[in-house]
């Protein structure tokens, strides 16, 4: 098992270019989310989406958009990239293991090291 | 919402000796409380977590307390090693499908020789 990938690792885009983050997990979890890291500000979420065809915002959803395509894949978009949004974007996702663990970890993604100029 | 704070920011120690980092939380409706280690340049990685019908739990040479009452938990590493060294992280939330984990801002652990 993969566990919670992402694409791309790294990106730079300029002021107002808008790309879409992808998220997949290969562990059958029903909730996924979205976290941005920031120098002394520890994660915060973004958007999460607590099974297929529900999403909801987070603590700092302000100029994302998120997609829940099914239940592997979790996209974020960036609309009109501003250089605040520069950041790590960490993809998680948590559900009961077929081993019997419990829903509340959350299993992470390698993140994507987003740089908007 | 919740409100979680974390102390100290950065811990040096030597190696063999422990180490321990403190976290508060602001709402009392908070159960669950994960730790997670985080290495350069890749995703956090749970290391131990406890909810808040338990007052402590260990894990090897990790282990984690938890007051209720005070509202703060805490990491203790044991015999720390080099290896040890990476950034932590403490997270409070009310656990359950769609879990909102809120982190606190982390600590940066160095383990020196």
């Amino acid at each position: 098992n993969a566990g919670v990938t992402q694409t791309p690792k790294f990106q730079v885009l300029k002021t107002g270019q808008s790309m879409t983050l992808q998220c997949a997990q290969d562990m059958n979890h029903n909730s996924m989310y979205w976290y941005r890291q920031d120098p002394g500000m520890g994660l915060r979420l973004i958007y999460y989406s607590a099974s297929e065809g529900t999403t909801d915002k987070g603590e700092v959803p302000n100029g994302y958009n998120v997609s829940r395509l099914n239940k592997r894949e979790f996209s974020l978009r960036l609309e009109s990239a501003a250089p605040s949004q520069t950041s790590v974007y960490f993809c998680a996702s948590s559900g009961r293991t077929s081993g019997g663990l419990s829903t509340d970890t959350q299993y992470f993604g390698p993140g994507t090291r987003l740089t908007v100029l | 919402g919740e409100n979680v704070e974390q102390h100290p920011s950065t811990l040096s120690v030597q190696e063999g000796d422990s180490a321990v980092i403190k976290c508060t939380y602001s709402d009392s409706a908070s159960n669950y409380f994960p730790w997670y280690k985080q290495e350069l340049g890749k995703g956090p990685q749970l290391i131990i977590d406890i909810r808040s019908n338990v007052g402590e739990k260990k894990d090897q040479r990790i282990a984690v307390t938890l007051n209720k009452t005070a509202k703060h938990f805490s990491l203790h590493i044991t015999e720390t090693q080099p290896e040890d060294s990476a950034v932590y992280f403490c997270a409070a939330s009310m656990g359950g499908g769609g879990n909102k984990l809120t982190f606190g801002t982390g600590t940066q652990l160095k383990v020196e020789l």
